[in-house]
């Protein structure tokens, strides 16, 4: 598949530990967040999403946190497996301000899993 | 899967010729979405359709044009192919309870 993590923040972790993956948003106004996984070779694969009236939500073995304080969003993922290994891209939106509900996608962060 | 088929999945082109990508939706969702994505970059909005003959642009729409004639149809079309088009495209549609997009496997192009 193609690469599309030349020049990716990586974070390397060993199977069984838990994950911290960590993003920055810019726009005081947005008030959906998601995070999406994307493996080598494909699309983006929704994980989780949070609105901003809330600060934690829990899915199956990810949890995500949104500190609105200092705009920022982070994915964690529990006893991390080899098929976490992938790029982890944060997007925020405005759902009810001007801009149609469009995604603003942060850059990535690519995990990698040590078995 | 969310039935979104885009196509062609691989193209290699010249400078200079015309391109046009298709995604296929199966799901009668209103939205739709082109993206590109490049090392660095992430994933950049070229542009989106809120309906039928409805379009607009996106972050990255220069050297770009869509076309949405039914529903289950978003066009992606580059009139005369540069090498800085090079890149990953994507197609989503909104769907979900919250709006979140669901992504095509993506079209890898290469303009020479």
């Amino acid at each position: 598949g193609e690469s599309v993590g030349l020049h990716l923040p990586t974070l390397s972790v060993q199977e069984g530990d838990n994950s911290i993956i960590n993003c920055a948003y810019s726009n005081s106004a947005s008030d959906y967040f998601i995070w999406y996984k994307q493996e080598s070779g494909k699309g983006p694969q929704f994980i989780i999403d949070i609105r901003s009236n809330m600060d934690k939500r829990q899915g199956q073995r990810v949890t995500v946190l949104l500190n609105k304080t200092v705009k920022h969003l982070s994915l964690q993922i529990a006893a991390t497996q080899p098929g976490d290994s992938a790029v982890y891209f944060c997007a925020e939106t405005a759902l009810y301000g001007g801009s149609q509900g469009n995604l603003i996608f942060g850059k990535g962060t690519k995990l990698s899993v040590k078995p | 899967d969310a039935g979104i088929t885009q196509s062609p999945r691989h193209k290699v082109t010249e400078t200079g010729t015309p391109v046009t990508l298709r995604c296929h939706q199966t799901e009668n969702h209103r939205y739709m979405y082109w993206y590109r994505q490049d090392p660095g970059h992430g994933l950049r909005l070229i542009h989106y359709s809120y309906g039928v003959k409805d379009t607009d642009k996106g972050e990255v729409s220069d050297g770009y044009s869509v076309s949405r004639s039914k529903t289950e149809d978003f066009l992606l079309t580059l009139e005369s192919a540069t090498s800085s088009q090079t890149s990953v495209y994507f197609c989503a549609i909104r769907g979900g309870v919250s709006g979140e997009l669901f992504f095509g496997e993506g079209s890898r192009l290469t303009v020479l």
